[in-house]
């Protein structure tokens, strides 16, 4: 089975450009997670969806950032407009059900910003 | 603040050699899962700890719960290049059904 998709792998743009990152979920998986992880700071969570609804976002660090998920097999998140402190791999995961299901990871997309 | 802490932030020791990695916590937490992610690719699930005490194994990876349910270990034998990777705990964010908060990860290095 594939595993959960991203694209791009690497993005390296000016600041000031809108970015947009993409998401496939696992198939079946009802809920989908975005993270940003750098060297500082770790794996923080970004946005929640669950059943394609936005269920927490306040890990969203301001009104830059949006994110959307308009059916259960995409999802993106879009930063506009981007700043060199943006810079970070970003992580979008997907799981299924409640409690201790696992999270299943991308690869992720390394962002730079110049 | 970081709610999950773990200890050491980067190991590096030679292949042979057996290590341990700790991840801490002052909250209660009602499981806690260990991911490992290597070089360019997103974290995958090694295991599940639930009950306090709780030890697992997979194959050389011995997984620990505390009693208290504040804190787990990770201890490795005989390590291997393969084991290189960053090792990150998760707990469970109360009432939210499967938001995760992941600890601050130790990077670990085997020199063959």
């Amino acid at each position: 089975d594939a595993g959960v998709i991203q694209s791009p792998r690497h993005e390296v743009t000016e600041m000031g450009q809108e970015v947009t990152l993409r998401c496939k979920p696992i198939s079946g998986h009802n809920s989908l997670f975005w993270y940003r992880q750098t060297m500082m700071r770790g794996l923080e969570l970004l946005i929640y969806f669950n059943n394609n609804v936005p269920i927490d976002d306040s890990g969203m660090p301001e009104d830059r950032f949006s994110a959307k998920m308009p059916n259960a097999s995409f999802s993106t998140l879009k930063i506009q407009p981007s700043e060199p402190r943006d810079s970070a791999v970003y992580f979008c995961a997907s799981s299924s059900g409640q409690g201790n299901q696992p999270q299943h990871f991308g690869d992720g997309t390394r962002l730079s910003i110049l | 603040t970081q709610l999950l802490e773990q200890s050491p932030q980067f190991l590096s020791i030679q292949e042979g050699e057996n290590l341990t990695v700790y991840c801490n916590s002052s909250s209660v937490f009602s499981s806690l899962q260990w991911y490992r992610q290597e070089p360019g690719e997103g974290p995958v699930l090694l295991v599940t700890v639930v009950t306090g005490g709780e030890v697992k194994k997979l194959k050389r990876l011995t997984f620990q719960f505390g009693d208290a349910r504040k804190d787990s270990s990770l201890h490795i034998t005989a390590a291997q290049p393969g084991d290189t990777g960053l090792y990150l705990c998760a707990g469970p964010k109360p009432n939210t059904g499967n938001q995760f908060y992941f600890g601050t990860g130790t990077s670990l290095t085997v020199i063959p």
